[in-house]
């Protein structure tokens, strides 16, 4: 069974970063492509960042792009993402998502979420 | 970027009717498309991929068509637990892959 556990989601001022985990059990991990979305509350969904199976592809939304880091850990089957200068606008429930390749296309599986609060 | 947009935000049903719901692209994302299905409280989950394809454990009721910019979802007949907000999702080439706004499927 495909299990996604998230973690690292905080209360952060804004201007701060923060890290936040994916562990990922039940699957080959270095063989799927990662992804990371958001839920701001009361909201619809937002795609955030993604990466290959490999590690060696990585794609952002333009909202995060030169702030958030996604990478991955093959080793600890890990996914992280990195979160710099954020913003209040960052607010969000991040889930992390499996896709069905090792590309990145979709997800076919999800976390249950990780609540980022940026405020002062 | 590509912009998703589905319609109504809103559909009042009683339980046992035949619903569709629309998604459309703003340019062709061919049959790239996928649906979720996301209840209060929980994450999405994966319905439709390829825009007809069921997922894994998916009931036959749940069916999806379309290419190119016109998708739909149609439920044949509600059941109760399929009361919930459903997104569609294009993956076509490069991301990001953006998601429609949702619709939410409520109890008339």
């Amino acid at each position: 069974e495909v299990q996604l556990l998230e973690s690292g989601g905080s209360l952060v001022r804004p201007g701060r970063s923060l890290r936040l985990a994916c562990a990922a059990s039940g699957f080959s991990f270095p063989n799927y492509a990662m992804t990371w979305v958001r839920q701001a509350p009361g909201k619809g969904l937002e795609w955030v960042s993604g990466i290959s199976g490999g590690g060696e592809h990585t794609y952002y939304a333009d909202s995060v792009k030169g702030r958030f880091t996604i990478s991955r850990d093959n080793s600890k089957n890990t996914l992280f993402l990195h979160m710099s200068s954020l913003r209040a606008g960052d607010t969000a429930v991040y889930y992390c998502g499996k896709d069905r390749s090792t590309m990145v296309t979709l997800i076919e599986d999800w976390g249950q979420g990780t609540l980022v609060t940026v405020s002062a | 970027e590509i912009v998703m947009t589905q319609s109504p935000a809103t559909l009042s049903v009683s339980p046992g009717e035949r619903v569709t719901l629309s998604c459309r692209a703003s340019q062709s994302v061919r049959n790239n498309l996928a649906w979720y299905q996301q209840k209060p409280g929980q994450a999405p989950r994966l319905l439709i991929y390829g825009a007809s394809t069921r997922a894994t454990g998916i009931p036959a009721r749940f069916s999806g068509s379309g290419s190119g910019t016109e998708f739909t979802l149609t439920i044949s007949s509600l059941q109760s637990e399929d009361f919930a907000v459903y997104f569609c999702q294009h993956f076509n080439v490069w991301p990001p892959y953006s998601f429609g706004q949702g619709t939410k499927l409520e109890i008339k």
